[in-house]
């Protein structure tokens, strides 16, 4: 069974709107983290936003939020205000047991002028 | 600081010969990881250590070797390249496994021909 699914392979955003991208998880792991990272075209893996799985509020950083609904288990990522230089793939990924980081496949986010 | 430094950058081996992708981190972080990306897909978990001396498998391990001698390096080694082997690789390191702070390297991009 997937752990991280992204159900959305590719998304168009026009500039200045916002934007979610989705992600479920699965875990039986009461202690666990969830963590969104931005790729651009260069490769670099690029730390966005962190959610535990005991904070009681959505995890924000400037423009990215995370909505999270912990029966649902999901963690989408809101980004508000769309840039150009928001165009990337965006990965979901789950921290659990000893640490381990567990990837979804990413969404490839496309921003409109 | 110099963050988490991977080297090579970019590697051609042919199908049987081995090498050994570098990972070295300068935070004193304890935990380290490396995952393959292939296309379309997320970053896959190879191998990891919470620690000198102490490593452990992740989802895909099979036909790589490591090893913990110092907190600061943890190389990954290929043992008999296969084109099955072909991927981007990425070293992580964070202070400790409930910390939420992964640092990437920038990858190494690998080709077995």
């Amino acid at each position: 069974a997937q752990k991280i699914t992204q159900t959305q392979p590719g998304m168009f955003v026009q500039e200045k709107e916002a934007v979610t991208l989705d992600c479920t998880y699965d875990t039986s792991d009461p202690s666990y983290g969830l963590f969104w990272y931005k790729q651009p075209s260069s490769g670099e893996m690029i730390f966005l936003i962190y959610q535990g799985s005991y904070d009681q509020q959505n995890a924000t950083e400037g423009r990215y939020s995370l909505n999270f609904q912990k029966a649902r288990k999901s963690a989408n990522l809101v980004i508000s205000a769309s840039q150009l230089g928001d165009s990337a793939m965006y990965f979901c990924a789950m921290r659990e047991g000893r640490g381990q980081l567990t990837f979804g496949s990413g969404t490839q986010l496309t921003v409109l002028p | 600081n110099a963050g988490v430094t991977q080297t090579p950058k970019f590697q051609v081996l042919k199908t049987g010969q081995s090498m050994t992708l570098q990972c070295a981190q300068d935070m004193n972080h304890e935990y380290m990881s490396w995952y393959r990306q292939d296309p379309g897909m997320g970053l896959r978990l190879i191998h990891y250590s919470v620690g000198a001396g102490i490593t452990d498998q992740g989802e895909v391990p099979n036909g790589y070797n490591v090893s913990r001698s110092t907190t600061e390096d943890f190389p990954l080694r290929l043992l008999s390249a296969a084109p099955s082997q072909t991927s981007v690789y990425f070293c992580a390191s964070s202070y400790d496994r409930n910390n939420y702070g992964y640092t990437f390297g920038s990858g190494t991009r690998l080709t077995v021909v």
